[in-house]
């Protein structure tokens, strides 16, 4: 079975500040995808971005990114130019073929004026 | 596309009745996905459906939980009788198979259980 683990429960930032969040995963599998979902207050579960297991390339959307490590198994996700409002838990998940997603237990991210 | 949509947004019910957790997904999508999250046990997927059938409900909690899928555009949750730890989110997220990695969630129904 998959495990995905968030190592950090909370992180705070200032506003324009750069900040990481760490995801390690186990699985047997060398096809998969790994998430970074993203859930402000309002709940809402939203998809920041995706990484294909298969792609050498780190995938960035905007002011986010991730930094892959297939050999270590480690997904971590960087924000850039943080804002008020990328306060809300975050989320890795990963999902093999075409099994369902296994969360972890997520970061609560606090954004400082 | 309106995206996932979820019914009712709050519920607030007494133990012993019968819940009824409604969701619509994204039209032309073939999988729909029953999750539940709680503080304590994070995000859980509960039940997943593939072009209206189940294909796996092992996460189900025990069998006052009970999920259909009629047709395509509909799919309830059912919790009877409901108990104080039904108390949590349920979220239903929906997919397409010929982009697998991707779920679209809903809104979430909060669920409380006095």
């Amino acid at each position: 079975a998959q495990t995905v683990t968030q190592s950090q429960p909370e992180m705070s930032v200032q506003e324009a500040e750069t900040v990481t969040l760490s995801c390690t995963y186990d699985t047997s599998e060398s096809n998969y995808y790994l998430f970074w979902y993203k859930q402000p207050p309002s709940r809402q579960m939203i998809l920041v971005i995706r990484q294909e297991a298969y792609k050498q390339q780190n995938a960035t959307e905007n002011r986010f990114s991730v930094n892959f490590q297939k050999a270590a198994k480690s997904f971590s996700l960087k924000i850039s130019d943080s804002q008020l409002g990328d306060t809300a838990m975050y989320f890795c998940a990963f999902r093999s073929g075409y099994s369902t997603l296994t969360f972890g237990k997520g970061t609560m991210l606090l954004v400082s004026p | 596309d309106a995206g996932v949509i979820q019914s009712p947004r709050h519920e607030v019910t007494e133990m012993g009745q019968e819940v009824t957790l409604r969701c619509k997904p994204i039209s032309g999508h073939d999988y729909l996905f029953w999750y539940r999250q709680t503080m304590m046990r994070g995000l859980e997927l509960l039940i997943y459906f593939n072009n209206n059938v189940p294909i796996d409900d092992s996460g189900m909690p025990e069998d006052r939980f009970s999920a259909k899928m009629p047709n395509a555009s509909f799919s309830t949750l059912k919790i009877q009788p409901s108990e104080p730890r039904d108390s949590a989110v349920y979220f239903c997220a929906s997919s397409f198979e010929a982009v697998p990695y991707e779920q679209y969630f809903g809104p979430g129904t909060r669920l409380t259980v006095t």
